[in-house]
C-alpha cells in the first residue's frame, strides 16, 4: 500500500528555532507540493517540484523558509528562524503527471508545528 | 487566474440521503483535472474522484459521483446513501500545473 510519509507528525518548538521537516513521496510519483494549512487561511501552496526541480515557491516566505529534494526519495521543508505565526498543518504530496498536468496527488498524514 | 469557489461554507444530510456539493472554476485553459478531496477529523486529505477535462462522462466512484458541465465550469460532487463516516471537509481542485484548492464544505451526517 504505497502512501506518503512525512515526519515528524508533531512538532512543538520556541520560536527562533529551527524546525526541519521531511517528506517521503510514493515510489514513482514525480511531483512533490508542499502545503500549509491554517484555520484563517485554508490550505496554501508553499513550493512544488517536477523531477526534483522547483518549479513554484511563490507562496513561501523566502526570508525564513526553503524547500529542497535532494533525492528522489526525500523532500525537506526548514523554517529559519521560526515564528508562532508559523503554526499550522504542513502537508506533503506527491503525484504523477503528464506534461503540465498531474492525475493525481496523494497527501501524508501532516506535520502539525506549533511554535511558542 | 485560475480559481476555485465553494459557495456552500457548511451543508448537513441526514443518513441514507443523497447530497450534492457545489464548485465552481475559473480557467481559460481546456484540457486539466479537477479533483474531490475529503478531509475528516483525522486531517488526513484523502482523495475522494477525479475528472479529467476532456472526458465528456462523469466519474464515479462507487457513492461518490461528479456532475461535470465544462461550459459552465461546474464540477459538483453527489454522495448518495450518506454514512456517518462521510462526515469531514470536502475540498475541490484543480489542476493545471500546480492545483488550486476551494475554501472547503462542512458536510454532516445526521443519524
Amino acid at each position: 500500500d504505497a502512501r506518503v510519509t512525512q515526519t515528524p507528525r508533531h512538532k512543538v518548538t520556541e520560536m527562533g528555532q529551527e524546525v526541519t521537516m521531511r517528506c517521503q513521496p510514493i515510489l514513482g510519483h514525480n511531483t512533490v507540493f508542499w502545503y500549509r494549512q491554517t484555520m484563517m487561511q485554508g490550505l496554501e501552496l508553499l513550493a512544488y517540484f517536477r523531477n526534483r526541480a522547483p518549479l513554484d515557491d511563490s507562496g513561501m516566505p523566502k526570508d525564513r523558509f526553503s524547500a529542497e529534494m535532494p533525492d528522489a526519495t526525500l523532500a525537506t521543508l526548514k523554517i529559519q528562524p521560526s515564528e508562532p505565526r508559523d503554526s499550522a498543518v504542513y502537508f506533503c504530496a506527491s503525484g504523477a503527471d503528464r506534461g503540465r498536468r498531474s492525475y493525481e496527488q496523494y497527501f501524508g498524514p501532516g506535520t502539525r508545528l506549533t511554535v511558542t | 487566474a485560475q480559481t476555485v469557489t465553494q459557495s456552500q461554507p457548511e451543508m448537513s444530510v441526514q443518513e441514507a440521503e443523497t447530497v450534492t456539493l457545489s464548485c465552481t472554476y475559473d480557467t481559460s485553459e481546456s484540457d486539466y483535472y479537477l479533483f474531490w478531496y475529503k478531509q475528516p477529523p483525522s486531517r488526513q486529505m484523502i482523495l475522494v474522484i477525479r475528472q479529467e477535462a476532456y472526458k465528456q462522462q462523469n466519474a464515479t466512484e462507487n457513492r461518490f459521483s461528479v456532475n461535470f458541465q465544462k461550459a459552465a465550469k461546474s464540477f459538483s460532487l453527489k454522495i448518495s446513501d450518506s454514512q456517518l463516516g462521510d462526515a469531514a471537509m470536502y475540498f475541490c481542485a484543480y489542476n493545471f500545473n500546480k492545483f488550486y484548492f476551494g475554501s472547503g464544505t462542512k458536510l454532516n451526517v445526521k443519524p
